[in-house]
């Protein structure tokens, strides 16, 4: 299986930080990797797909970038609503798998 | 609009079943394929199992194989995971979930599973 290795883990912020998270594959999986935000008590929500793509609907303060097996997700102003949990997901091959997640937290 | 709604959580003893379902509407149904992914109290996300857009295939996690059976009814627009055996660890809230492409683009609101006697 794949695994996903998210750093942090947690994080504290200001608003209108600049805010990076790395997700790591144990293997190539091209650009089969997704973000998804989670608030407390809520389902996940699509950010990014294919590593970079905005899914439609999501503020452009989000983007998503690759660099060989690593995988950034880039908050470019933290907003007050951002504060959240994070997940990568690989879609390359089964089992689909998370990372452990990163908690936004406010500093 | 997408709507994904599931039901059949509650607390149930350990070593029995239950059968969770996942009603679908505004889309076509039987064009997609479905995860079940569930997230225990506290913990971060753990996919378990997806099944074809024509329930010809069907893949799970390693935690749940021979334990749990995902399937699925076109006709009604429904998912379903029998879950069989159960223990405390599946105790979480169990997502049915859209795919499109690649990706998990539409999540329910989710149904909580407590195994405790």
């Amino acid at each position: 299986d794949i695994q996903m290795t998210q750093s942090p883990s947690s994080l504290s912020a200001s608003v209108g930080d600049r805010v990076t998270i790395t997700c790591r594959a144990s293997q190539s999986i091209s650009r089969y990797l997704n973000w998804y935000q989670q608030k407390p008590g809520k389902a996940p929500k699509l950010l990014i797909y294919a590593a970079s793509s905005l899914q439609s609907g999501v503020p452009s303060r989000f983007s998503g970038s690759e660099s060989g097996t690593d995988f950034i997700l880039t908050i470019s102003s933290l907003q007050p609503e951002d504060f959240a949990t994070f997940y990568c997901q690989q879609s390359h091959s089964m089992p689909y798998t998370f990372g452990q997640g990163t908690k936004v937290e406010i500093k | 609009q997408v709507q994904l709604v599931e039901s059949g959580g509650g607390v149930v003893q350990p070593g029995r079943s239950l059968r969770l379902s996942c009603a679908a509407s505004g889309f076509t149904f039987s064009d997609y394929a479905m995860h079940w992914v569930r997230q225990a109290p506290g913990k971060g996300l753990e996919w378990v199992a997806v099944i074809t857009y024509d329930g010809s295939n069907e893949y799970y996690a390693d935690s749940v194989k021979g334990r749990f059976t995902i399937s699925r009814d076109n006709s009604k627009n429904t998912l379903y995971l029998q879950m069989n055996s159960l223990t405390a660890e599946v105790t979480a809230v169990y997502y049915c979930v859209r795919q499109t492409t690649q990706w998990l683009v539409d999540w329910g609101q989710g149904t909580l599973v407590t195994v405790s006697s």
